[in-house]
């Protein structure tokens, strides 16, 4: 089955609400990456988090490896917050990274 | 901080011919290099791993003579699309490993085929 999964594919907010994303993984865990690919699809590395929670801006992400779960909340949400948003484990430094399909996130004005 | 950057950021090329991008590791080096494609599928897949002063290592699929790689110093690594074709679009990312083994990712490079 797939090592990580991504959730919700898909999720629409009005602008100023919290947005949740979930990827929770079934492997051994090296790295857990966050990336927003903007529509004309280059990548915005967000988060390099192994394990703990760490903070950028409106942005947090948190992993659990006991849980095998990674979460990235983005708080009081703006319409330029639209965009697909990824996460990819990296297994036993072998540089192999496991994608998540992603979540695609709108943000109505 | 540890930047990684990536161009161009996007380029078309005419079915056949070859093209060439760039990844430049800023403010750390960057021993090993991993290019991956991300194709229109959405798909992530590792190209090949390169490091320095060490054989460049091919995934399955992926080979020398269509995706040459250079990685001369600790700060810069190229790779090659030779003889693109529509089967080579998507998006080329290239990820820098620095200190503490954290990879840092370039913007990625968008191929379009002709």
């Amino acid at each position: 089955g797939q090592q990580v999964q991504q959730s919700p594919a898909s999720l629409v907010l009005q602008e100023g609400e919290n947005a949740e994303l979930q990827c929770n993984f079934s492997t051994s865990l090296n790295s857990m990456q966050w990336f927003y690919q903007r529509p004309g699809g280059s990548l915005v590395s967000l988060f390099y988090n192994p394990s703990g929670t760490k903070h950028s801006g409106r942005l947090t992400s948190t992993t659990v490896i006991k849980e095998r779960r990674s979460s990235l909340h983005i708080s009081s949400s703006q319409t330029t917050d639209s965009g697909t948003y990824l996460c990819a484990l990296e297994r036993d430094s072998n540089y192999q990274l496991i994608w998540g399909s992603g979540t695609k996130l709108i943000i109505k004005p | 901080g540890a930047l990684v950057y990536q161009y161009p950021r996007r380029t078309i090329c005419k079915s056949g011919t070859s093209m060439r991008m760039e990844c430049q590791a800023v403010g750390f080096q960057a021993t090993s290099v991993a290019w991956y494609r991300q194709s229109p599928q959405k798909t992530f897949e590792l190209i090949a791993l390169s490091t320095v002063n060490s054989a460049i290592k091919y995934e399955q699929n992926f080979t020398q003579e269509k995706f040459p790689i250079s990685h001369p110093n600790l700060s810069f690594s190229s790779m090659t699309v030779l003889n693109a074709y529509l089967e080579d679009r998507g998006l080329y990312l290239c990820g820098a490993l620095g200190s503490q083994n954290t990879l840092y990712f370039g913007a990625g490079t968008r191929l379009s085929v002709l």
